[in-house]
C-alpha cells in the first residue's frame, strides 16, 4: 500500500541538540506538509511544499527548518532544540492532481527535548 | 489567515446515542472541510469531507453539514459503537493559498458501554 512513513518514531534530545526528522511517501503526492500537534491545541502548519522547489513556512516556523530532498522526502529540522519544542509531530502528504487539499498523515515522530 | 473554533473539547455518550460536534470557520470563502479522526496513538484518518456547493454529506452512520451563511459545520454520528472512541477535529482550507488546511482543536469523544 502506498504510504506515508516517519522516522524516527520516538526520539529523546537535550536542550542544543540539533534533530532532523524525516518523511517519505510512496503515494506519489507533490504536496508535502509538517505539522506539530500538543495537547488541547490541536495540529499547526510548521512547514509546506508543493513542490521540490517550493518551501513556504507555516503558522510556527520559528526554530525549525525543512529540507524537501526529492519529490518524495521532506526533512524537519531543529537547528538547536528546547523544552517546548516537545510534541508530537506529523507529515503529511497531498496531491495536486486530486485538488491537493485532502492530507494523508504519516505515523507521527514524538520528540521529548530535555 | 482562517482560525476554526470546535465544540465542545469533551463529548460522553452512550453507546447507540447521536453524537454531534460543531465547527464555525471565520473564512467566508473557505471552500473544503474535512473531519479527520485520531484514535489513541495513531495518526489523524480523514473520515468524511464536503466542499461548499453541498449543504449534506453522509457515509454510512457518519455525515456532515455545512452551513455557509453562518460559517459553521458540524459532525453528526448515529448509532455510536465503542470504536468511535477517538479524538476528531474538523479543519477548513484557506482561501488565499490551495491546501492550507487550518485545524479546530479537537473533540474527545467517548462512547460508554
Amino acid at each position: 500500500d502506498a504510504d506515508v512513513t516517519q522516522t524516527p518514531r520516538n526520539r529523546i534530545t537535550k536542550t542544543g541538540k540539533r534533530i532532523m526528522l524525516e518523511c517519505s511517501q510512496t503515494k506519489g503526492h507533490d504536496r508535502m506538509y509538517w505539522y506539530r500537534q500538543d495537547p488541547g491545541l490541536g495540529l499547526r502548519l510548521i512547514y509546506y511544499s508543493f513542490d521540490v522547489k517550493d518551501i513556504n513556512k507555516g503558522e510556527i516556523s520559528d526554530g525549525y527548518s525543512v529540507s524537501r530532498q526529492a519529490q518524495a522526502k521532506f526533512s524537519l529540522s531543529l537547528e538547536s532544540a528546547i523544552p517546548n519544542q516537545t510534541a508530537l509531530y506529523f507529515c503529511a502528504t497531498s496531491d495536486t492532481r486530486d485538488r491537493g487539499d485532502t492530507q494523508y498523515f504519516g505515523p507521527g515522530t514524538r520528540l521529548t527535548v530535555l | 489567515g482562517e482560525n476554526v473554533e470546535q465544540h465542545p473539547s469533551t463529548l460522553s455518550v452512550q453507546e447507540g446515542d447521536s453524537a454531534v460536534i460543531k465547527c464555525t470557520y471565520s473564512d467566508s470563502a473557505s471552500n473544503y472541510f474535512p473531519w479527520y479522526k485520531q484514535e489513541l496513538g495513531k495518526r489523524p484518518q480523514l473520515i468524511i469531507d464536503i466542499r461548499s456547493n453541498v449543504g449534506e454529506k453522509k457515509d454510512q452512520r457518519i455525515a456532515v453539514t455545512l452551513n455557509k451563511t453562518a460559517k459553521h459545520f458540524s459532525l453528526h454520528i448515529t448509532e455510536t459503537q465503542p470504536e468511535d472512541s477517538a479524538v476528531y477535529f474538523c479543519a477548513a482550507i484557506w482561501s488565499g493559498t490551495a491546501s492550507k488546511l487550518t485545524f479546530g482543536t479537537g473533540t474527545r469523544l467517548q462512547v460508554t458501554l
